[in-house]
């Protein structure tokens, strides 16, 4: 079963911040965040992962909670093209154990 | 750089036939994952690959599901024979697997419909 928490749904403007929330209040200490997300008919997409600290690449932003419970995952400007399934998922640290996928939440964003 | 491939995209076969689904993973990449998304489900883990040797084959649903990587290259998926329950999208994913390089990249996926 997956160990996180996340919204349904959400619909964010384009050109507006989406902020999506996940809660994984169980993550162990050697436990990453990782997010994934699935645009119709394609296979899902990695999107970013992180420890503890917050985390930045092309895509998209992490930010994760001192206390390690929860996460946001940031697309700054989003557009149509990110109307997708969005997937928190928590993994060990080094392992390659297998991801386990919830039912996300899915993202629609609006003209 | 290629990403990983699956053949076919979609495959459309009747009730008790067999059907082979592949993937090519990224090259060098040790780790090979199977998924399986049934319709309204959540994807599903079915089983993993270390280079030739399966590491975990707890997603497996029944014993008319056969996975091999032979040489650690490839991997096929094979069914037989296939029930209805058995249509949905298969996933393919390879992880290169070394330090913090751990995200597993996937495949367009397999459409398999039972009819």
């Amino acid at each position: 079963d997956a160990k996180t928490t996340q919204p349904p749904s959400m619909d964010c403007a384009e050109g507006r911040a989406a902020n999506l929330p996940c809660n994984h209040s169980t993550i162990s200490g050697n436990e990453y965040v990782y997010w994934y997300r699935q645009i119709h008919s394609q296979g899902p997409q990695y999107i970013i992962h992180g420890l503890k600290n917050n985390e930045t690449n092309e895509m998209a932003s992490l930010i994760i909670t001192e206390d390690r419970k929860s996460s946001t995952l940031i697309l700054p400007h989003a557009t149509l093209r990110d109307t997708a399934v969005y997937y928190c998922i928590v993994r060990v640290v080094g392992g390659n154990t297998p991801l386990v996928f919830g039912k996300g939440t899915r993202l629609s964003v609006i003209a | 750089e290629a990403g990983v491939t699956q053949f076919p995209s979609h495959s459309v076969i009747e009730k008790g036939q067999t059907v082979t689904l592949r993937c090519d993973p990224i090259s060098g990449h040790d780790n090979l994952y199977w998924y399986r998304r049934v319709m309204g489900k959540e994807i599903k883990f079915l089983l993993h690959f270390v280079k030739e040797s399966k590491q975990d084959e707890s997603g497996m649903p029944n014993n008319r599901f056969l996975a091999e990587r032979t040489g650690g290259t490839y991997s096929t998926l094979k069914v037989q024979p296939a029930e209805l329950e058995d249509s949905g999208v298969y996933f393919c994913a390879s992880s290169q697997g070394l330090g913090v390089r751990t995200e597993a990249f996937f495949g367009q996926g397999t459409r398999l419909t039972v009819v």
